[in-house]
């Protein structure tokens, strides 16, 4: 009954593959996140999605690529990996777009070798 | 200027001490504040808002000052349990989204 699940929770790959993670909110909410914390703990917003629509995108390599196939879902797919992309990656939700509660998945933790 | 910077510490205390974190913030339009928490290896959890006219939370309270730009934490009678880094949050207004600050890190010893 998590609220928000995130899977894998751990990803080890080599540089050049392509990699999915998943999210789903159980919440009912309308707005979902994707966020990275990279080695020096620094929490940056990459993309929000509100009602299965884009509506921030911020300033990420076109390598990452959203998909929110319903408002409970959305997943963060990257190609071609780079060593520079290793970090945790948080899924979060939130009741409505200007909603300031955040609920984050566990993270999934990338290592690129 | 950084938009929302903090002390990264750590910060360690023996239990039952009081413990205060400062925050400030660049954006002065910036409309709402909190505090997360995040343990190690866990995702961050809203800890509390922060009002204008300053609120308590249990050990907890938390202050703004929109004059001189900052936000304060403040933890009495500190646990061991308290032992995180502590995020602090401004939300910019309108559409943007939230920005996390790159946290305090609080170590409380027996």
């Amino acid at each position: 009954d998590t609220a928000v699940s995130q899977t894998p929770k751990y990803l080890v790959t080599q540089m050049g593959n392509d990699k999915s993670i998943k999210c789903e909110q159980n919440l009912g909410h309308d707005t979902m996140y994707w966020y990275k914390q990279d080695s020096k703990k620094f929490l940056k917003i990459m993309f929000s999605y509100n009602n299965k629509e884009l509506i921030i995108n911020e300033t990420v390599p076109n390598r990452f690529s959203p998909k929110s196939p319903d408002k409970a879902h959305l997943n963060l797919h990257i190609n071609s990996l780079e060593l520079g992309d290793s970090a945790v990656y948080f899924c979060a939700s939130s009741q409505t777009v200007t909603n300031e509660k955040l609920f984050f998945g566990s993270g999934t933790q990338l290592s690129v070798l | 200027r950084k938009e929302v910077e903090q002390d990264p510490g750590p910060f360690n205390v023996p239990e039952g001490a009081t413990v205060a974190f400062n925050c400030t913030y660049s954006n002065s339009a910036s409309q709402s504040f909190f505090w997360y928490r995040q343990d190690c290896r866990k995702e961050p959890k809203l800890l509390m808002s922060v009002y204008s006219s300053g609120n308590e939370d249990g050990r907890f309270t938390a202050q703004l000052n929109r004059a001189s730009q900052y936000i304060s934490l403040l933890i009495r009678d500190s646990k061991l349990s308290d032992s995180a880094t502590y995020l602090c949050v401004v939300n910019p207004g309108g559409y943007s989204t939230l920005t996390f600050g790159k946290g305090t890190m609080l170590l409380v010893s027996p």
